[in-house]
């Protein structure tokens, strides 16, 4: 079973409009963390937010939150207002306490409309 | 503050041959882990050093091998490359947690 699932290949979202891209994860581990990143065309993976399983509030950096639904095993990210510079692939990511492992899933392109 | 850096940026190598990439972690940072990026897909971990010793590893054979070296910096070693190899190789450093890793601008390594 995949670790980490994220359902949407692409995406596009008008400028200074919210956009809510999608992933869902796979553990029976009780401690993990959640991840985001973001990808340009660059190559280089830049760190968005950082969700703990044991955190009740859901994360919030800026323009970036992360919808932790817990129960649902989803932790879906949401950006609000837009800007033509969030144009990128995103990643979702689990690390795995107890066996220490780091899972990325497959990313969604999301591609911001003037 | 110098963040992680990798070299070379780009490398063509020839099937059967070796290749050795380099990383240096953002300072301050003491963990290093390697990952592999094939085209269109999200990073597979491949293994995490610590302390000069490989402390996980993921679902990779054992032609990939690394090294740290007392100054944190690692390097990550393929043998024997196959086409399937060609892949954009990230390195990302932390502190011993993995609250929040940092990663450098990876290297493309192309096998022909």
């Amino acid at each position: 079973a995949q670790k980490i699932t994220q359902t949407q290949p692409g995406m596009f979202v008008q400028e200074k409009e919210a956009v809510t891209l999608d992933c869902t994860y796979d553990t029976s581990d009780q401690s993990y963390g959640l991840f985001w990143y973001k990808q340009p065309s660059s190559g280089e993976m830049i760190f968005l937010i950082y969700q703990g399983s044991y955190d009740e509030q859901n994360a919030t950096e800026g323009r970036y939150s992360l919808n932790f639904q817990k129960a649902r095993k989803s932790a879906n990210l949401v950006i609000s207002a837009s800007q033509l510079g969030d144009s990128a692939m995103y990643f979702c990511a689990m690390r795995e306490v107890v066996g220490n492992q780091f899972y990325f899933g497959t990313g969604t392109s999301l591609t911001v409309i003037p | 503050d110098a963040g992680v850096t990798q070299s070379p940026t780009h490398l063509i190598k020839t099937r059967g041959q070796q290749v050795t990439l380099r990383c240096s972690p953002k300072s301050g940072h003491d963990t290093v882990s390697w990952y592999q990026q094939a085209l269109g897909q999200g990073p597979q971990f491949i293994f995490q050093y610590y302390e000069e010793e490989e402390r996980q590893r993921g679902n990779f054979p054992d032609r990939f091998s690394g090294h740290q070296f007392p100054n944190y910096s690692s390097e990550l070693n393929v043998n024997a490359l196959l086409l399937g190899d060609s892949a954009l190789y990230l390195c990302a450093s932390s502190l011993e947690s993995w609250s929040e890793q940092y990663f450098g601008p990876g290297t493309r390594l192309t096998v022909t």
